[in-house]
């Protein structure tokens, strides 16, 4: 089975820098994703790993580690405007394109 | 219309009614899915489709069945709908790219009374 486990909540202050974490547990390993989803509406793109490292686009970077699992999306320059859910997901298999096993978010709240 | 429609936007519904909700994308992408999205539990897909004519079972498909007659359309029906179903439907489809990116639909609230 699957198992993607990130932390429920983080708040963090304006200007600030957030770091979210993901562990994952999957049978297989063929890219990771970060989305972001602000209240009532859709999760939208911000990030795709498939190797180990660093992606930086702009304000966001995300980090993978296949070795242990590991993920992180980090978040600078924090504005009003990141408060959303991330969300992690993982393509566990060949074959399984497409198949995606997503962690239930991380809530994060920008205070002022 | 540019990227990904879904309707309605909610529904209240009795139980044990027939419940078709729609999808569908201009982008020309061959693969679309169906997730859930509850309180605590994240997005968990229901069903998917590779291309059209074809379609699979996903981690969550009892209650629900779905057809892909062509490229762009992928509707979601409920044949008797329970209190369980009760959620937050997205649909989404995906690039073809190396990454195949998932892109989703503004969803449809559905309440099963």
């Amino acid at each position: 089975g699957q198992n993607i486990d990130q932390p429920t909540e983080m708040t963090a202050t304006e200007g600030a820098i957030v770091q979210i974490n993901c562990t994952y547990q999957t049978s297989g390993f063929n890219g990771l994703f970060w989305y972001q989803q602000h209240a009532g509406e859709a999760p939208t793109f911000l990030s795709y790993n498939v190797l180990d490292g660093l992606e930086e686009k702009g304000r966001f970077s995300s980090f993978l580690s296949r070795s242990k699992g590991y993920s992180y999306l980090l978040l600078k320059e924090l504005q009003m405007k990141d408060s959303a859910s991330y969300l992690c997901a993982v393509r566990p298999l060949e074959g399984s394109w497409g198949k995606l096993q997503f962690g239930a978010g991380t809530q994060v709240v920008v205070t002022p | 219309i540019a990227g990904i429609t879904q309707a309605p936007t909610s529904q209240i519904l009795a139980a044990g009614r027939r419940m078709t909700l729609r999808c569908t994308q201009d982008m020309r992408h061959n693969a679309m899915y169906w997730y859930r999205q509850d309180l605590g539990l994240g997005l968990r897909l229901i069903h998917y489709s590779n291309t059209a004519g074809t379609t699979g079972k996903g981690e969550v498909p009892d209650g629900y069945s779905v057809s892909r007659a062509n490229t762009d359309d992928f509707p979601l029906t409920l044949a008797s709908a329970v209190p369980s179903q009760t959620s937050v439907y997205f649909c989404a489809s995906s690039d073809d790219s190396s990454t195949d990116t998932q892109y989703f639909g503004p969803g449809t609230r559905l309440t099963v009374l």
